[in-house]
């Protein structure tokens, strides 16, 4: 159980084009979902907290017209990176948490690379 | 001073030895624990969740967390070399965010 899926899972784009990143639940419903962003050999970094049916709160620093995210339902969670740049790549991580308990599940990431 | 520090190794053990890591905190607002596992160019895999002190077994894996210290570990027994990856701990607040250590990059060697 607790299975989250991300698609793509790698994506190539070119410069000042938009991509859409979609997380799903699986096997439950997600109350909550996050995006992280994880560089080489760093830890995750929490780019913002989605909440189904409101908008994303977003972590200072983060543009959040430049990283939209819907969660259009208790399964799906989307990140649009508008107007890639290069240096928009890395590794963008999803999680979600069924909210009734703190812990959170990982997708499989998305390896973005901008051209 | 980070809130959640963790060694970042890299750890390198034979295949069989027990392996400890260990994550420190400055927050005694924390209440939930967790250890993740990450292979390269993967998502962080849940391994444990703890709530309170005490230990908790699941297989190989321990999970160890002292609210007196501030202090989590998890051990791993009769290490394998599919063990090998980065290991976070992880923890929070109640409604808070999740804070993760740095990750300890652990190798086991045949």
């Amino acid at each position: 159980g607790a299975v989250v899926s991300q698609h793509p899972s790698w994506v190539i784009c070119k410069s000042g084009t938009s991509v859409k990143i979609e997380c799903r639940s699986l096997d439950f419903q997600a109350t909550t979902m996050f995006w992280y962003r994880q560089f080489p050999k760093q830890s995750l970094m929490l780019m913002a907290t989605s909440n189904e049916g409101s908008k994303a709160t977003y972590e200072q620093g983060v543009e959040k017209d430049k990283f939209l995210i819907n969660h259009a339902s208790l399964t799906l969670s989307t990140l649009t990176v508008t107007s890639a740049h290069p240096e928009d790549s890395s590794f963008y991580i999803c999680s979600a948490s069924p909210g009734q308990q703190e812990t959170q599940y990982f997708g499989p990431g998305t390896r973005l690379l901008v051209l | 001073q980070k809130e959640v520090e963790q060694d970042p190794g890299p750890l390198s053990v034979p295949e069989g030895a027990i392996v400890s890591l260990n994550c420190t905190y400055s927050n005694s607002a924390f209440q939930y624990f967790m250890w993740y596992r990450q292979y390269s160019r993967k998502g962080p895999e849940l391994l444990m969740y703890t709530y309170s002190s005490g230990n908790k077994e699941d297989g190989r894996f321990t999970a160890q967390v002292d609210k007196s210290s501030k202090y989590i570990s998890l051990f791993i027994r009769d290490s394998q070399p599919s063990d090998s990856a980065t290991y976070l701990c992880a923890m929070s607040a109640k409604g808070g965010k999740l804070i993760f250590g740095q990750g300890t990059e652990l190798s086991v060697k045949p």
